[in-house]
């Protein structure tokens, strides 16, 4: 088992641009959670997103963000028109189902977005 | 509201002293706490869960839930535990297995 998968590690984008970070969760997982990590600061809950579904976007900032898991393929996290503040370590993380006691959610490695 | 509180960002110890890194939470349902380790860029690793009741690398933290806290402890601290440790709280009855996180405590053990 891989992992959770996220790429790119690293992205530069220049004010304005957009940012497209993937998240592929453990083989079996089918829920997936997005957390933005700013400098110097802990980890904010963005997103959970199962299949096809938002279910929670209670963390996501209302404009410019958003957030997709498909039937296939990755999830992504979608940035448009980066600025500055935006830049920050994003993490995801996946578990197997939901509502049962003891469950663990397993973290990505992260993607850097510096935006310049 | 939930909320996850670590009082200190950082934290210095001299190896083989022992640590305690705090963790105060505020929940109004039953909580499921975890402590998550991030070594330098890396992705954050499931340290403990209070479930398990299991110490890993020597650590372990205990819930008192008069106190609304779970502090993790060693009683001997390595040079290679030096991390950013984070506190989480999973709310089960609400959104999956959604954590709140604590800002985090880094932890700096000096030779």
């Amino acid at each position: 088992n891989a992992g959770v998968m996220q790429n790119p590690r690293h992205l530069v984008r220049r004010r304005g641009q957009e940012a497209r970070l993937r998240c592929s969760p453990m083989k079996g997982h089918s829920h997936v959670y997005w957390y933005r990590q700013l400098p110097e600061e802990g980890l904010k809950f963005m997103v959970y997103l199962q299949k096809e579904n938002i279910i929670d976007e209670s963390g996501m900032p209302k404009e410019r963000f958003s957030a997709e898991f498909p039937k296939e393929g990755p999830s992504i996290l979608r940035i448009q028109q980066v600025v500055r503040g935006d830049s920050a370590a994003y993490f995801c993380a996946s578990s197997p189902r939901t509502g049962t006691s003891g469950n663990t959610i397993y973290f990505g490695e992260g993607s850097w977005l510096t935006v310049v | 509201a939930q909320r996850v509180t670590q009082p200190e960002k950082l934290l210095s110890v001299f190896k083989g002293a022992p640590v305690e890194l705090k963790c105060n939470y505020s929940y109004s349902g039953s909580p499921e706490l975890f402590w998550y380790v991030q070594y330098s860029r890396q992705r954050l690793q499931l340290l403990l869960r209070h479930i398990s009741r299991e110490s890993i690398k020597g650590f372990t933290a205990d819930l008192n839930k008069g106190e609304t806290s779970f502090h993790l402890k060693k009683p001997f601290a390595q040079e290679e535990d030096s991390a950013m440790y984070y506190c989480a709280l999973s709310q089960l009855e609400t959104s999956g297995s959604r954590l709140t996180f604590g800002e985090g405590t880094q932890l700096t053990v000096n030779p």
